[in-house]
């Protein structure tokens, strides 16, 4: 399977700060997407992230807040912007490979907000 | 009522011990299910990859699905200190969306 880094692997940030989270794959994937995982929570879609294009976000998130790029078939960034305690969380990337082939996870960023 | 239900745990058994780990969901119009493992400080690992009803093996590990009673399982057979982690099982509906919707996961001990 395609193997996900992401960066950083930790961070802890200030109130009102904003943090790029980077993704990147050793191959071309179909789909990219980003998740957040909360303490005693599931795993959380925050959004699809669409080569060339808009990402496509669900419900409960917006793009003010989480901006995302993915420039090409193997890499993608999360931005979360304006930060608050309540941001504090592990963000995941994943991929599918290939359409209809089962979800890759990266090992994600831990990130604190004081 | 959650999309999917998983008991949290933990869940503490002696090494050598056959592990049964359940979801049940709500949504008929799921199709395909997954199982991942978490070990602490990593991302979520697939284990197994089902579609529909039935059983799928893969050494120690056996899928199981019930579409008509809305459960699915993930059976660990001869459990090893190392299958300790958090267990998580995942679900989408056939076309239409990407989207996957988790279980809370469920914490496993196993006593050496």
């Amino acid at each position: 399977s395609a193997v996900i880094s992401q960066k950083p692997s930790r961070d802890i940030c200030q109130r009102g700060t904003s943090l790029t989270i980077q993704c990147q794959v050793d191959s071309q994937v179909t789909m990219m997407f980003w998740y957040r995982q909360q303490p005693g929570q599931s795993l959380t879609l925050i959004a699809t992230a669409n080569q060339g294009s808009e990402a496509t976000y669900e419900s409960g998130f917006v793009i003010d807040k989480f901006p995302i790029s993915r420039p090409n078939l193997t890499f993608s960034t999360l931005t979360v912007s304006n930060m608050s305690p309540e941001d504090s969380s592990i963000y995941l990337c994943s991929v599918e490979a290939e359409s209809g082939q089962p979800q890759h996870f990266g090992d994600g960023t831990r990130l604190s907000i004081l | 009522q959650k999309e999917v239900e998983q008991d949290p745990g933990p869940l503490s058994v002696p090494e050598g011990a056959i592990v049964s780990l359940n979801c049940t969901y709500s949504n008929s119009a799921f199709q395909y299910f997954m199982w991942y493992r978490q070990y602490s400080r990593k991302g979520p690992e697939l284990l197994m990859y089902t579609y529909s009803s039935g059983n799928k093996e893969d050494g120690r590990f056996t899928a199981q699905v019930d579409k008509s009673s809305k459960y699915i399982s993930l059976f660990i057979r001869d459990s090893q200190p190392s299958d300790s982690a958090t267990y998580l099982c995942a679900m989408r509906a056939p076309s239409g969306t990407y989207k996957y919707i988790f279980g809370t996961g469920t914490r496993l001990k196993v006593l050496a």
